[in-house]
């Protein structure tokens, strides 16, 4: 079945350095690949996609690159800010059109 | 995109007492899920809802324990039945829209 590893956390940095969170996946077929950000208190917010291979989605200072050849899709920021500070989830949708998630990934920057 | 509501934000029930979430989306969708985040974890989908037919629930989750109803293309239902001290989690309803699911702002369940 469909499965999502993503970086242990919880992760901490100071404000202006930069960010990766490592995602890998296993699917079958050709899935398409997300990362949401909960906040503190919050629901799920959508922060970029990719629907195919290669693809680069992108929010908010935020980048992602879809990798076929590794099965990778790994978050990246040049500077985070405090308010980045929240819980992010890596997750792909398969043919069933469901979803299915990474652990998460806490991170905390400091100002 | 879709705005989803979902009713009630947060509540405290006694055991053995049952919950009714209300899911509802500013916009027709077919497929609405439900999903169970419980403290510290990841989200674990609970049941796809499509309108006009029966719920499809994963492994480990019944209809007797969390029934759905879905009378329309942009209401939904989830009911946490009997509940225990374990079912204290957070409870969110997305929707697929443009190949992707959004969601809502959960209800936050605390079960003494």
């Amino acid at each position: 079945g469909n499965s999502v590893t993503q970086m242990e956390g919880p992760v901490t940095l100071s404000e202006e350095a930069f960010l990766t969170i490592n995602c890998t996946y296993t699917a079958t077929g050709y899935p398409s690949l997300f990362w949401y950000v909960q906040y503190p208190g919050e629901g799920l917010q959508l922060l970029l996609k990719a629907t195919k291979a290669d693809d680069k989605g992108s929010n908010k200072g935020f980048e992602a690159t879809y990798r076929k050849e590794t099965t990778s899709f790994h978050l990246e920021k040049g500077s985070v800010q405090v308010s980045d500070s929240a819980v992010y989830f890596c997750a792909l949708t398969g043919s069933a059109r469901q979803l299915t998630f990474g652990s998460g990934t806490q991170l905390t920057v400091l100002p | 995109s879709a705005v989803i509501s979902q009713k009630p934000s947060r509540d405290i029930c006694q055991r053995g007492t049952s919950l009714t979430i209300q899911c509802q989306v500013d916009s027709q969708v077919t497929m609405m899920f439900w999903y169970r985040q419980q403290p510290g974890q990841s989200l674990t989908l609970i049941a796809t809802a499509n309108q006009g037919s029966e719920a499809t629930y994963e492994s480990g989750f019944v209809i007797d324990k969390f029934p759905i109803s879905r009378p329309n293309l942009t209401f939904s239902t989830l009911t946490v039945s009997n509940m225990s001290p374990e079912d204290s989690s957070i409870y969110l309803c997305s929707v697929e829209t443009g190949e992707t699911q959004y969601f809502g702002p959960g209800t936050r369940l605390l079960v003494l």
